[in-house]
């Protein structure tokens, strides 16, 4: 079936650093990619989407590129702030479908 | 704020009871989503309705748990005989339509048993 497999956390790191959290696909065709972010006793908050192969997704100083032919969608930043602390989930889902299908989440803290 | 709306934040039962979670979509969704997330777990997709249909509740388990979704008023998450097991952070997500249109996600309710 299909399921999305996230580097496991949690990470720590100080201001400045530079992020990556990997993030592996494994369907049959070519779903939507998903980031979302999850502050502390929040909910879910879409961070960035891409739709096919090469599309980079970007926000808040985060990126993730849609690599195909790794099917792959780590997630970047290169310089993270200590209100980047958050879990962050890698998602998937196939167009005309509803279901997102998520990661297990890594817990990013960052240190002042 | 008129985004999609929990309650309650947070739910303590004893096994045995019901537990009632409460999801107010965005303005203008009318497509709602819930997923329950286990301890250390991504979200899990539980049920899909739409205003007085259920449209997919695949993730459901198939008993003590229910969803409806009124014509007027929020949709409801009903656990009947709780146990153990059901603690966890159960989450609602509304979107404009269906098909893969952007979920926009509550809070959430953490429902802990004891």
């Amino acid at each position: 079936g299909d399921s999305v497999t996230q580097m496991e956390g949690p990470v720590t790191l100080s201001e400045e650093a530079f992020l990556t959290i990997n993030c592996t696909y494994t369907a049959t065709g070519y779903p939507s990619l998903f980031w979302y972010v999850q502050y502390p006793g929040e909910g879910l908050q879409l961070l960035l989407k891409a739709t096919k192969a090469d599309d980079k997704g970007s926000n808040k100083g985060f990126e993730a590129t849609y690599r195909k032919e790794t099917t792959s969608f780590h997630l970047e930043k290169g310089s993270v702030q200590v209100s980047d602390s958050a879990v962050y989930f890698c998602a998937l889902m196939f167009r005309d479908d509803y279901k997102l299908s998520f990661g297990a989440g890594t817990t990013v803290t960052v240190r002042a | 704020n008129a985004g999609v709306m929990q309650n309650p934040r947070h739910l303590v039962r004893r096994r045995g009871q019901e537990a009632r979670l409460r999801c107010s979509p965005m303005k203008g969704h009318s497509h709602v989503y819930w997923y329950r997330q286990l301890p250390e777990e991504g979200l899990k997709f539980m049920v899909y309705l739409q205003k007085e249909n259920i449209i997919d509740e695949s993730g459901m388990p198939k008993e003590r748990f229910s969803a409806e979704f009124p014509k007027e008023g929020p949709s409801i998450l009903r656990i009947q005989q709780v146990v153990r097991g059901d603690s966890a952070a159960y989450f609602c997500a509304s979107s404009p339509g269906g098909g893969d249109q952007p979920q926009h996600f509550g809070d959430g309710t953490r429902l802990s048993i004891l």
